[in-house]
């Protein structure tokens, strides 16, 4: 069955710091990938996502994403924090070789950002 | 464009009980997947419904339950509600059919089983 293992559950970085998030993924064939983040008491908001194409996402928010197969990795970076990025980030992927869409998601990290 | 919407937003409940959650998907999407999120860990799919059939399930027991409608809206289902119940309930909307893929989140409810 398909995972997503997020490497650290809690990340602090300073404002203005580079944010990296870990994600990877166990699976022959690479998945789609997405990012979400969720806010407290709130629903999850797509980031970004990895289909098909150039291997480098931008989203919004200024994050971004590569896709790198021989790591079956999917990290999320932004250069510069702002408080506002605090929240839970989660990366979920769907298997390409599957009909549907149905997320298998991280345990997510916790974004933390100290003034 | 309406977004995903979720009722109701909190709920609580006692052990035994059955709970009815809503979902109303953003205009145009035509499948519903709901997701169970307990306190510190990732959301767990539970069902995914397209054109009013259960397309795909995850590991949750029968007394998990789900309707799809006509116009794409959806319910969840459970029955006997146990301690472990407890969490916030997360819709999704999406277009079946495209190579998009991507997944429309609601606000979610929060259950509370005592």
């Amino acid at each position: 069955a398909q995972s997503v293992t997020q490497l650290g559950s809690h990340v602090s970085v300073s404002e203005g710091a580079l944010v990296l998030l870990r994600c990877n993924y166990s699976s022959s064939v690479p998945p789609y990938l997405f990012w979400y983040v969720q806010y407290p008491n709130q629903g999850l908001q797509l980031l970004l996502k990895y289909t098909t194409g150039a291997t480098l996402v931008k989203g919004i928010n200024g994050f971004e994403a590569e896709f790198k197969k021989s790591e079956t990795s999917f990290h999320l970076t932004k250069p510069s924090a702002h408080m506002s990025d605090a929240a839970e980030y989660f990366c979920a992927v769907i298997p390409n070789f599957e009909g549907g869409n149905k997320l298998t998601f991280g345990t997510g990290t916790q974004l933390k950002v100290e003034l | 464009e309406t977004g995903v919407t979720q009722s109701p937003t909190h709920l609580i409940k006692t052990r035994g009980q059955q709970v009815t959650l809503r979902c109303s998907s953003q205009s145009g999407h035509n499948t519903v997947s709901w997701y169970q999120q307990a306190l510190g860990q990732g959301p767990q799919f539970i069902f995914q419904y397209y054109r009013e059939e259960e397309n795909g399930r995850g590991n949750f027991p029968p007394r998990f339950s789900g309707l799809q409608f006509p116009n794409y809206s959806s319910e969840l289902n459970v029955n006997a509600l146990e301690l472990d119940d407890s969490a916030l309930y997360l819709c999704a909307s999406s277009l079946t059919g495209t190579s998009d893929h991507e997944q429309f989140f609601g606000p979610g409810t929060r259950l509370t089983v005592l």
